[in-house]
């Protein structure tokens, strides 16, 4: 079965210094990955998406993703953290028993210190 | 245009009312979807249509009614709802799959709903 875990609850960083989110996925087929962001009280918006066209995946935002098959990996980093960049993040597998349905991770909480 | 709008925004309710949640978008998006949201999780899958057609029901309890009256609209009806239903309800909407792989899902911004 598919899973995706998000090893930090919470990072905390200093405004302008590089962002690193981490995710470790499973997955049985070629998966597609995502990672999304939630600013607080508001829906999610995708920031990148990973379907093997590339590993290196570029996003909104100055956010980037890579996908590592040997380390079942797909984390995202951005090389200076902006204080809008304070929110909630999750990394997102496609479930293989249903194209209709998506694993979300458990959610990185992002903080951005001045 | 990647927007999904969701009506209203916040709403309270008692135990004993009746309301619904609207989605509407207009991206020629033919699945839809309900998610609800409690704090500090990540969402949970409610339900899905495809087509206008229920294809995926994660046992939702039936206080919660889905109905899609067409390929842009996807209403939530609510009736006689529980405190711990109270949550942000997430509307999301995608292409349908090709099986290609997984089409994005493009959310709404949410309805917290809060029963009393």
């Amino acid at each position: 079965a598919q899973s995706v875990t998000q090893l930090d609850s919470h990072v905390s960083v200093s405004e302008g210094t590089p962002v690193l989110l981490r995710c470790n996925y499973s997955s049985s087929y070629s998966p597609s990955l995502f990672w999304y962001v939630q600013h607080p009280n508001k829906g999610l918006q995708l920031l990148l998406k990973y379907t093997s066209a590339a590993t290196l995946v570029k996003g909104i935002n100055g956010f980037e993703a890579e996908f590592k098959k040997s380390e079942t990996s797909f984390h995202l980093t951005k090389p200076s953290a902006h204080m809008s960049d304070a929110a909630e993040y999750f990394c997102v597998v496609s479930d293989d028993s249903s194209a209709s349905k998506i694993i979300f991770g458990s959610g990185t909480r992002l903080s951005i210190r001045p | 245009d990647t927007e999904v709008t969701q009506t209203p925004k916040h709403l309270v309710m008692g135990m004993t009312n009746k309301k619904s949640l609207k989605c509407e978008q207009h991206m020629g998006h033919r699945a839809m979807y309900w998610y609800k949201q409690k704090a500090k999780k990540p969402p949970e899958l409610m339900f899905v249509y495809s087509y206008e057609k229920l294809s995926i029901n994660e046992s939702v309890p039936s206080r919660f009614s889905p109905e899609c009256p067409n390929s842009s609209l996807l209403n939530l009806h609510l009736h006689a709802l529980q405190p711990e239903d109270s949550a942000l309800y997430l509307c999301a909407s995608s292409q349908e799959s090709t099986g290609l792989g997984v089409e994005t899902q493009y959310f709404g911004p949410g309805t917290r709903l809060l029963v009393l």
